[in-house]
């Protein structure tokens, strides 16, 4: 079982609509949890940050944690165009590395 | 720009070459990540630095690997005798250590592609 698991997907959605993607993971030690953008050939683009449990919003853009079921959260309102991109889950806590999903590619079609 | 820069983009060598990569970080940036990404995957671990000091290796990092990052500023990583396997997007990340209440948050840069053929 690999540390943290996410659908690659791929997702496909209209333009308007709530997208949510989600993380589980295995390792109890994880306490930072970050939602990184990445568009083709390009590097990942930090977009959402949250320590511990909770959540946290950010315009369009809502994390969620919740460590009692090691499940991680990111939505998205009013999805446009522009959002279509691969969005990878990342988690950190004892120790210095981000441990990624494999991330899941979104399209939002006009 | 004030971002994280690598050089070059691309690199096509052949099996058998040694690659040099750079990365500059985030100049206020006390720390230095090298990450990994194949297609369809997540970026993987393979080392970092605090300054000069290189803190912790991947097992993904074989002995062909090498990463330095003299005076603690920018970055090299170098593999040997390239083999195809090594093709894959070799990206570099930075992060201020011990912001508080931000745990360590690593920007990413643009990442160096590498074709082995």
């Amino acid at each position: 079982q690999k540390e943290v698991e996410q659908d690659p997907g791929p997702l496909s959605v209209p333009e308007g609509a709530i997208v949510s993607l989600n993380c589980t993971y295995s390792n109890s030690a994880f306490q930072y949890f970050m939602w990184y953008r990445q568009y083709s050939r390009k590097g990942p683009e930090l977009l959402m940050y949250t320590y511990s449990s909770g959540n946290k919003e950010d315009g369009r853009f809502t994390a969620q944690v919740d460590k009692s079921s090691k499940y991680i959260s990111l939505f998205i309102r009013d999805s446009q165009p522009s959002d279509s991109a691969t969005y990878l889950c990342a988690m950190m806590g004892g120790s210095e590395k981000l441990v990624f999903g494999k991330g899941t590619k979104l399209t939002v079609n006009p | 720009d004030t971002g994280v820069s690598q050089n070059p983009r691309h690199k096509i060598t052949k099996r058998g070459q040694n690659v040099t990569f750079r990365c500059d970080p985030i100049s206020e940036h006390n720390r230095l990540y090298w990450y990994r990404q194949t297609l369809g995957q997540g970026p993987e671990f393979l080392t970092y630095f605090q300054n000069e000091a290189q803190l912790e290796k991947s097992r993904l990092l074989s002995d062909r690997f090498s990463a330095e990052r003299p005076k603690g500023s920018f970055s090299t990583l170098e593999i040997q005798r390239t083999e195809q396997g090594d093709s894959a997007m070799y990206l570099c990340a930075s992060s201020l250590a011990y912001t508080e209440g931000m745990g360590d948050t690593q920007y990413f840069g643009p990442g160096t592609r590498l074709t082995v053929l």
